[in-house]
């Protein structure tokens, strides 16, 4: 069974770049079909998709962050990342990386996320 | 952009009675070419990452016990758990996944009257 793991800083502060890092256990990020997707939680608020990188490295992003977003695949450390550029402290939240195999919908790849990592909090103040 | 949107935000149920939560897409999340709606449910503990629930709708997640249910086809769904536990406090989730960006609802909170 794959089982995801977050790690990151716990604070950063305004301006700079958010990097977190998810590694893969129990199988490999190369496996077809599957998509790696990023999901946040702010204090008090609902989970809000950020977005995906493929196995193949095709990404899509949050229209609402895809100016300031990068994801990113590194196949010899079985592990995906995410770089969040300019942050301000409504990205302060719980980030979680989930996965799942995607479905052809007509219009894209549809993923339900079926293996979650625990979670890290961020909290973005100087 | 589709929006999914729940119904109630929160409910409070009596132990061993019937939640019914309900979601709504602003378009069809249904596939006409394999008859699948692309809409999954999950639950949120505080403390714990969302557990996966159901999926295509009606599908449930193996190990996730039988008195949570979903139906619903098109733009209308619905999340039953037929006899409320204590252990089904939690915030539950709809999410569509039939385009992108995918998209949450914004939650129903379940607790115990």
């Amino acid at each position: 069974q794959v089982q995801l793991q977050e790690s990151g800083p716990g604070l950063v502060k305004p301006s700079q770049t958010l990097s977190l890092t998810c590694t893969v256990s129990g199988g490999s990020i190369s496996s077809g079909d599957y998509y790696w997707n990023w999901i946040r939680q702010p204090p008090g608020k609902g989970l809000e998709w950020i977005g995906y990188v493929s196995y193949s490295g095709t990404t899509y992003y949050s229209p609402s962050l895809r100016s300031r977003l990068t994801m990113s695949v590194d196949k010899a450390k079985n592990q995906f990342s995410l770089k969040l550029s300019s942050v301000a402290a409504a990205d302060t939240a719980v980030y979680y990386c989930a996965v799942g195999l995607g479905f052809w919908s007509g219009y894209s790849h549809g993923v339900y996320m079926d293996v979650w990592g625990k979670g890290t909090t961020v909290t973005v103040s100087s | 952009d589709i929006v999914m949107t729940q119904s109630p935000d929160s409910l409070a149920v009596s132990l061993g009675e019937r939640a019914t939560i309900n979601c709504r897409s602003s378009q069809s999340v249904l596939y006409s070419s394999n008859n699948k709606n692309y809409l999954a449910w999950y639950q949120l503990k505080p403390g714990q990452p969302p557990k996966l629930l159901i999926y295509w709708a009606s599908t449930r997640e193996s190990g996730v016990p039988d008195r949570f249910s979903g139906s619903g086809s098109g733009t209308d769904f619905t999340l039953t758990i037929s006899s409320l536990q204590a252990d089904d406090v939690a915030v539950y989730y709809c999410q569509q996944y039939y385009a992108t960006p995918w998209a949450f609802g914004q939650g129903t909170k379940v607790e115990i009257k």
